[in-house]
Order: structure tokens, then sequence, then C-alpha cells
């Protein structure tokens, strides 16, 4: 089973400020990452896939680079409604699984 | 607009087992697979395992081989998660997830079981 792990667990930035999310997989999974947003009682958004790809209507603030096992989620110039929970998630081997996440909070 | 309505929630004693249903709306049900996925809370989530709405073929993790089952009812456009033989680790919000193709683009609302005594 492949072993996603996020960084740091948790990030403490102000409205307006860029975000940095890491994920690092226990082996490589090409580009085959997604990214999905979790905010309290409600179920993850998908955000972004196959790396790079964003989902239906996911502005371009959001971004990922990386490829193979090393991939970073970058949020340019945070708005209020971006403070939430952020996991990855690999679909190179079943089973598919995510990352810890890491919680965005507004510092 | 494209939507997934999950069951209520259930609480259930050791050792018994639930079933949770998933009915699809705003899109043709056949076209995707609907993937399982739980978390426990304050965890991070785990995939059970999914059905392929046309042909009704299953997939599941591992860690959950002879315990889960899903199943399709094509008339209702409605998918069903079984799991049997609960204990308190099983106590999680259950999510079905529509598949496209590998990605999960629609979740359900989720369904809170406990499992307790």
């Amino acid at each position: 089973e492949i072993v996603l792990t996020q960084s740091p667990a948790t990030l403490s930035l102000s409205p307006g400020e860029r975000a940095t999310l890491s994920c690092r997989a226990s082996q490589s999974i090409s580009n085959y990452l997604a990214w999905y947003q979790q905010k309290p009682g409600q179920a993850p958004r998908l955000l972004i896939y196959d790396a790079s790809n964003r989902a239906t209507g996911i502005p371009d603030r959001f971004s990922v680079s990386g490829s193979g096992a090393d991939f970073t989620l970058i949020i340019t110039s945070l708005e209020p409604e971006d403070f939430a929970t952020y996991y990855c998630q690999q679909r190179s081997n079943w089973p598919y699984t995510f990352g810890q996440g890491t919680k965005l909070e507004i510092k | 607009q494209v939507q997934l309505v999950q069951s209520g929630a259930e609480m259930k004693k050791p050792g018994a087992s639930v079933r949770v249903s998933c009915k699809a709306s705003g899109y043709t049900f056949t076209d995707y697979t609907l993937q399982w996925v739980r978390q426990a809370p304050g965890q991070r989530p785990e995939c059970m395992g999914w059905i392929n709405t046309e042909n009704g073929s299953t997939k599941n993790s591992q860690k959950f081989q002879g315990r889960v089952a899903f199943t399709r009812d094509t008339s209702a456009n409605t998918v069903y998660m079984e799991l049997s033989g609960l204990t308190s680790e099983d106590t999680a919000m259950y999510y079905c997830a529509r598949m496209n193709p590998y990605y999960f683009d629609t979740w359900g609302q989720g369904t809170l079981v406990t499992v307790s005594s």
C-alpha cells in the first residue's frame, strides 16, 4: 500500500498570503495524484487531479507542482474560504490512499 | 445537478451489520463507478472499494475482505454498502463518491455509523 505523507500538519497564515502544502509518496506515483479540500462537517471537494488539472469551478489561485513522489499544492493569495483541511490522494495503486491532511488555519 | 444522497445515521451494537444506501441523480447512473470512502473522527479518508454500476462488478480493499459487500439497484439509481462484524473501530462517517474516472468528483453528504454497546 502506498503511503502519502503530508506536511506540515498545520499551517497558520493570513488572508492574502501564499500557502505551500507538501505531499510525499512512499514510491513513485507518476502524476496520479489529486488534492481535496474539506471543511468541518462537509465531504471532501475535488480541487486538482492528475497532479495539475483543476476540477470544474476551481479558481486558478490553486496550482500544483511536482511529479514522481513529491508534490506541492500552492494557493496564491489566500481567500477566507480557503481555510480548511487539504488531503492528497493517489490512484497509482489499489487501494487508493489519502495523506493524513494539512490543516490551513487563520493566523 | 449531479447529486448523491445517502441514508441516515445508524447506531449499531458490536457484531452487528449495517447497510448504507446512496441514491444518484442528475446524470446517467450506469456511466460512472461509485466508490465507498470512510473517515473515522479526526482521521484521513480511507477507500473501502467500488462498484461498477453498469455490470455490478466490485473491488474492495483487502482491509475489509469478507466483511463488506457492494450492490446496486439500477432501477432505483441506488448503490448499497453492507459492512458486517462491526466493532468500535468501524465508527466513522461513510461516504459514497462518484469516480470520474479515477478521482472522486461528487460526494454524498455522508452517513455517520456509530458502533457502541
